[in-house]
């Protein structure tokens, strides 16, 4: 049961234009959503997050958009650079009682930035 | 401030053996976790622990085991090796609760034959 989802394995994306990647979630429970990004053989790194409690946040060219009645949130990067090339994860937490409140990733996607 | 680190990168293992993957982070953070990663997959919680002395399993723990006997060190243990095991592993550490930054180690990428 994959509870968040990302459905577009790969996007290609020209250089200076926006990125728009999709995570979709079936837990009503979660309430709390990042983004990490991964280069080839390196480990994840935070990109940005988001509270249940709002509905957009943004740091820099990137952009998380959360649409709890349609269980989807959405990152945007503008203007793509070929540096963002990667696999970016979405995932979630919450809803799982406990002190941890452990993180379910998405399968990711893989984009890549033409120059 | 080396962050979190991983040893080895890379291993081959015959099936029936057994190995501990390496973790320590020098950042003093109470949680750390072990995930694995398989071939167009997401990250699969193994274990993790909320500080010293303290363990508890994920979502796929059958196979493996952990200690945590210091802050900074999470090691992981694979006993009799599986070919279904065959994975790249990662070690991450944060702060407190899934809302703060996890900070992920570099992976080691295991093979099962």
């Amino acid at each position: 049961d994959q509870q968040v989802k990302q459905n577009s394995p790969s996007l290609s994306v020209q250089e200076g234009r926006i990125s728009i990647l999709n995570c979709d979630y079936t837990n009503s429970m979660f309430d709390y959503f990042l983004w990490y990004k991964k280069y080839p053989a390196e480990g994840p790194t935070f990109l940005i997050s988001i509270s249940s409690i709002k509905d957009k946040n943004e740091d820099g060219r990137f952009t998380v958009f959360l649409n709890k009645s349609a269980k989807h949130l959405s990152l945007h990067i503008v203007p793509s650079q070929p540096g963002d090339s990667a696999v970016y994860f979405c995932a979630a937490s919450g809803g799982y009682g406990g002190a941890t409140n452990k993180l379910i990733f998405g399968t990711g996607t893989l984009l890549a930035v033409q120059p | 401030n080396a962050g979190v680190t991983q040893t080895p990168k890379f291993r081959i293992l015959k099936i029936g053996q057994s190995m501990t993957l390496q973790c320590t982070q020098d950042m003093n953070h109470n949680y750390m976790y072990w995930y694995r990663q398989d071939p167009g997959m997401g990250l699969k919680l193994i274990y993790y622990s909320v500080g010293a002395g303290i363990t508890d399993k994920g979502e796929v723990p059958n196979g493996y085991n952990v200690s945590r006997s210091t802050t900074e060190d999470f090691p992981l243990r694979l006993e009799l090796a599986a070919p279904s095991q065959t994975s790249v592993y990662f070690c991450a550490s944060s702060y407190g609760l899934a809302t703060y930054e996890q900070y992920f180690g570099p992976g080691t990428r295991l093979t099962v034959t």
